[in-house]
């Protein structure tokens, strides 16, 4: 089956610096991400997505990566906030058994430190 | 107010009872999912359902039900609770193929 896997499970960064979280997957076929975040009591909230007909997609303060070529994706964040610490998850579109649905990723926690 | 809520937030049980987990949703979709979290797992589905007549099993759905009462309402029950079903309960809507939209979580305690 699919898997999506992350590299590193927290990410400890200074306030104002960039932050990078990264996602590995494991189907080349898979055309669509997504990058959620998930605070603390909360349900994950949707960030910014991409399509495999894209390298680089922006947003506000926000930016994915794609490299289609070894399976990754990442999402960085410019000038990193103290309401930026969550948990970061990547999700991306099936392509077995369950529809048109979704993988997850495990998450990276990131604390922002002052 | 919040468009897609769950009830209750919190609940512990006992091994062997039945539990009904509800959603509502206020946004209008089509489609609904429920998943469990589990610490250092990715979010997995256990059923969804892309309209009122549209049932589906997820990859984890045993020991699991559902029920869609409603375009709006989506619940989830474990007809006889055990102690491995603890873990952290979300309902989600869409309206198409891409984003969804996640309740707050259920947390459930079963002992």
């Amino acid at each position: 089956g699919e898997s999506v896997g992350l590299h590193l499970p927290t990410l400890s960064v200074q306030e104002g610096d960039n932050s990078i979280i990264n996602c590995a997957y494991s189907n080349s076929a898979s055309d669509y991400f997504i990058w959620y975040k998930q605070e603390s009591g909360k349900g994950p909230q949707f960030i910014i997505d991409i399509r495999s007909n894209m390298d680089k997609r922006q947003g506000q303060r926000v930016t994915v990566l794609l490299n289609k070529t070894v399976k990754h994706l990442s999402l960085q964040i410019a000038a990193t906030q103290p309401g930026d610490s969550a948990v970061y998850f990547c999700a991306v579109k099936r392509r077995d058994n369950y529809g048109q649905n979704f993988v997850f990723g495990p998450g990276t926690r990131l604390s922002v430190l002052p | 107010d919040a468009d897609v809520t769950q009830t209750p937030r919190n609940r512990i049980t006992k091994t062997g009872k039945r539990i009904m987990l509800e959603c509502s949703q206020t946004k209008g979709h089509d489609r609904m999912y429920w998943y469990r979290q589990d610490p250092g797992l990715g979010l997995r589905l256990i059923y969804y359902s892309f309209d009122v007549k549209d049932i589906n099993k997820g990859e984890i759905s045993d020991g699991y039900s559902v029920s869609r009462q409603a375009q709006a309402k989506f619940s989830l029950s474990l007809e006889s609770a055990i102690p491995n079903q603890t873990a952290l309960y979300f309902c989600a809507t869409s309206d198409s193929d891409r984003e969804q939209y996640f309740g707050p979580g259920t947390r459930l305690t079963v002992t």
